[in-house]
Parts: structure tokens; sequence; C-alpha cells
């Protein structure tokens, strides 16, 4: 299994707070993504990184923010909760061979309630 | 209208039967097609890529895609319970790394 960890796996917490998932990697990997994932809509691309303090948003970037400070740690904010940010958040690496094919390895995801 | 559609099921099968997984996609550029598999509360895992347009085999499953079409279609030859699972298509245009998925479609493989 590709070495990547997601804290916290469970979360229930309010509207209005700020959380912080967290995504740790130990391959090196150059890229790495944040996608949620609901029913009907599959998995979504929130932002993405490809290098240390190098993100870009994605599809659905509205409402949170990133960082990636070390090239192991890519952090995803919500600075204020809404309940339709109730979601199943996964992490997501990849290396330079993705771009011939598409391959990502993904965590074991973190399932967050906003109340 | 989503760049890439796929019916969600669940679609149920017996064991041993031949299972069919499609997408249809509207945006031409894509250039790489890939299916993933996803077992209840895991991460997806990458079963096949395939290039541009034609047919790709590894064991029981077959990837086709027709690009003149824009549809895409994934084979499981003698499903096996532990088959079940949900499937993603997922696709993406040359030099890209951003991955576009489908919403995909449940498998229930019965004993």
């Amino acid at each position: 299994d590709a070495g990547i960890t997601q804290s916290p796996r469970h979360k229930v917490t309010e509207t209005g707070t700020p959380v912080t998932l967290r995504c740790h990697q130990t391959e090196n990997h150059r890229y790495m993504y944040w996608y949620r994932q609901d029913p009907g809509h599959g998995l979504r691309l929130i932002h993405y990184s490809y290098g240390v303090k190098d993100t870009d948003k994605g599809e659905v970037s509205d409402g949170y923010s990133v960082s990636r400070s070390k090239t192991e740690d890519f952090l995803l904010t919500l600075e204020s909760a809404t309940s339709s940010q109730t979601s199943v958040y996964f992490c997501a690496i990849s290396g330079y061979q993705s771009t011939n094919t598409g391959e990502l390895f993904f965590g074991e995801g973190s399932r967050l309630t906003v109340l | 209208q989503k760049e890439v559609e796929q019916d969600p099921g669940p679609l149920s099968v017996p064991e041993g039967a031949i299972v069919s997984l499609n997408c249809t996609y509207s945006n031409s550029a894509f250039q790489y097609f890939m299916w993933y598999r996803q077992y209840s509360r895991k991460g997806p895992e990458l079963l096949m890529y395939t290039y541009s347009s034609g047919n790709k085999e590894d064991g029981r499953f077959t990837a086709q895609v027709d690009k003149s079409s824009k549809y895409i279609s994934l084979f499981i030859r003698d499903s096996q319970p532990s088959d079940s699972a949900t499937y993603l298509c997922a696709m993406k245009v040359d030099s890209s790394y951003k991955l576009i998925f489908g919403s995909g479609t449940r498998l229930l493989v019965r004993p």
C-alpha cells in the first residue's frame, strides 16, 4: 500500500467551526490532491498541489483552503464549516508517471459530519 | 451536464456472469481513460488505464474505449463475489495531472 495517512479519520463538528484535515505521505511524490466524495457526484477535486507551496484550485474549491509547507504534508482547511461540507474527504498522491497512467494513490478517507 | 456520466446502479449479478460497466463523456480532448475500484469505506485503487481508443485486457478485466462515440466500457468475465465494489471511471487530457471521475457504479456479485 502507498504510504498515505489521513487524519482525523472521523470528525463531527458544528456549523461555523474551523476544521483542518491532514494528509501525510511517505512516498516523496510531487503531486497531492484533496477530493470529496458524495453520493451521486463521485469524486470531485477540491485543491491540488504540484510542489511545496505550489497549489491550485479544483472544481469545488469554494469554502476550502490548502497549504503545503513540506513535500510530505498537505493540509485542507475549512475556515467555517457548513452542513454542505459534510462528506468523505480523500487525499491522493501521484508521481510523474501518472501523466501516462492516470494513477493516483488514495488514502483511506476522512469522514466529516457538520451539524 | 456533467463531463462524465456513469449509471450509479446498483448492478446485481450472479457469480460467474459477465459484467459490463459503462461511462459516457462529453469532452473530446480526453485521451487517458481509467477504471478505479473502490471497496466499501476504502479509497479507490486503479484497476486499468487505456490511452486513446482500443481495447486492453488484464486477466478477467477488459477495458474498451470508443472515442468516436465518447463511450468507455469495463467488462468483467467470470465475476466473483470479491468483485463486489463500486467502479469509477476517470479521464484526463494529455499532460494533465487532474482526473475527472464518474459518479461510480455499485456492483454486487451474488454467490
